[in-house]
């Protein structure tokens, strides 16, 4: 069974600061990873995936598989990236590639 | 772009009373799911139907039965309703294959009385 960590809750930055949302994982076969960003009153959205090494509003990821974790990071966090953040897992060595959420941190950005 | 539609988007049920929340895709998806999402837990997958035929239970399937009416549609039902269903229920639709991406619909709030 696979598992994902989200161990902030809440994350609160001035604007301009750094960001960095914390995701730890456990999957016994190959994981494949991805942020989803919920917006006030928008629906839950894919921001990025791992496979993509992409980097979307200035948002990265890395998948490191030694310390099983993923976090979210951009340098400088803007207003308009308060939201709920889930990193989520899937399996790719299965078949069943249902997503797998963390409990999500929502993260404030303050002017 | 209708995308993924869920119905209804609020609901109130007395303990015991039975419904069904719809859920369409119009994006030739075969994967669909349904999650549910309650404070400080996230999602936790309920159902999941990697295509037409089949579904599978999640993390939290009791209580829940799910149809894969075709492929555009996977319903939820619950039987006989607890104040413990009281919650924000998400379908979600993907490709499930090799480039995976689920697309959400805007979910359904529902309250057990």
């Amino acid at each position: 069974a696979q598992r994902v960590t989200q161990p902030e809750k809440l994350l609160s930055v001035f604007k301009g600061a750094p960001v960095e949302l914390k995701c730890n994982y456990s999957y016994s076969g190959s994981p494949e990873l991805f942020w989803y960003v919920q917006y006030s009153r928008q629906r839950l959205q894919l921001l990025l995936r791992h496979i993509s090494r992409e980097s979307i509003k200035g948002f990265t990821a890395d998948l490191n598989k030694g310390e099983t974790s993923f976090h979210l990071k951009k340098p400088f966090a803007q207003e308009e990236d308060s939201a709920m953040y889930y990193c989520a897992l899937s399996p790719m060595d299965t078949g069943r590639r249902a997503l797998t959420f963390g409990s999500g941190t929502r993260l404030q950005v303050q002017p | 772009n209708a995308g993924v539609t869920q119905t209804p988007k609020f609901q109130v049920l007395k303990t015991g009373q039975s419904m069904t929340l719809q859920c369409a895709q119009d994006m030739n998806h075969n994967s669909m799911y349904w999650y549910r999402q309650d404070p400080g837990m996230g999602l936790r997958l309920i159902y999941y139907s990697a295509s037409e035929g089949t579904t599978d239970k999640g993390e939290v399937p009791n209580g829940y039965n799910v149809s894969r009416l075709n492929k555009r549609e996977f319903s939820l039902r619950l039987e006989s309703a607890a104040p413990s269903q009281t919650s924000v229920y998400f379908c979600a639709s993907s490709t499930g294959t090799s480039y995976l991406q689920a697309f959400f619909g805007q979910g359904t709030r529902l309250t057990v009385v």
